[in-house]
């Protein structure tokens, strides 16, 4: 069955070290998207991309990178530079941007310690 | 700009109906729908596009008032498996460059 896979279901992340979760999806779509969920504020956008080789910045940017280096991968890096990465990480994938319905994977929950 | 939902909670005995709206101060190209459950992915609803197109597949019905921003899903004659979170998500007219935006939800919970 196709499907979008995110790895791991759990980090734990020292406070200064970068971490990367992993979104790999076989449903051949052309968009992919990294949320953050945080208790109360719904998913917040981080970054989509349309096209390999090409993504932009959604509203919560700032401390976080992304590749898309191949179609069905699409790897979201958490820097130190991210202040507050305590959250729950969704990564989502579509037929193509705006008009189509998402397919999320089930998440992974970082912690710093 | 994030859509606003409303209400925040609803408590239905099964059987109930409810109403969920979601409102954008901008006009809009398309307006999706999910349902969260505690600790797993949203799972896609429906997506309601400008100029009446609706896509989805549970039967949930819902409605796009495009002069208005507004959009409401409907849940008739509810289920305990309706439980859970709902998130509207809005994609602005304007070439969606600030992409798929929701709201904070709206925690349903069907009661026996």
């Amino acid at each position: 069955d196709g499907g979008i896979t995110q790895s791991p279901k759990y980090l734990f992340r020292k406070e200064g070290q970068n971490v990367t979760l992993s979104c790999e999806q076989n449903l051949n779509h052309d968009a992919m998207y990294w949320y953050r969920q945080d208790p109360g504020q719904g998913l917040r956008l981080i970054y989509y991309s349309q096209i390999v080789n090409d993504f932009q910045k959604g509203d919560i940017a700032e401390g976080y990178s992304v590749s898309r280096e191949k179609k069905e991968s699409f790897p979201l890096t958490v820097t130190s530079a991210q202040k507050n990465p305590t959250a729950f990480y969704l990564c989502a994938s579509s037929p193509g941007a705006w008009s189509y319905g998402y397919t999320f994977g089930s998440g992974t929950r970082l912690t710093v310690v | 700009q994030q859509p606003v939902q409303s209400p925040q909670a609803v408590i239905l005995r099964e059987g109930e109906d409810a109403v969920i709206n979601c409102s954008s101060s901008k006009a809009l190209y398309s307006v999706h729908w999910y349902r969260q459950k505690h600790g797993e992915a949203p799972v896609f609803l429906m997506i309601l596009l400008k100029g009446g197109e609706q896509k989805g597949h549970e039967k949930i019905s819902a409605s796009f008032n495009e002069k208005k921003q507004q959009s409401s899903l409907y849940l008739t004659a509810s289920q305990l498996s309706y439980s859970g979170t709902y998130f509207c998500g809005t994609v602005d007219s304007g070439g969606g460059a600030d992409g798929l935006t929701f709201g904070k939800g709206t925690h349903l919970i069907i009661q026996p």
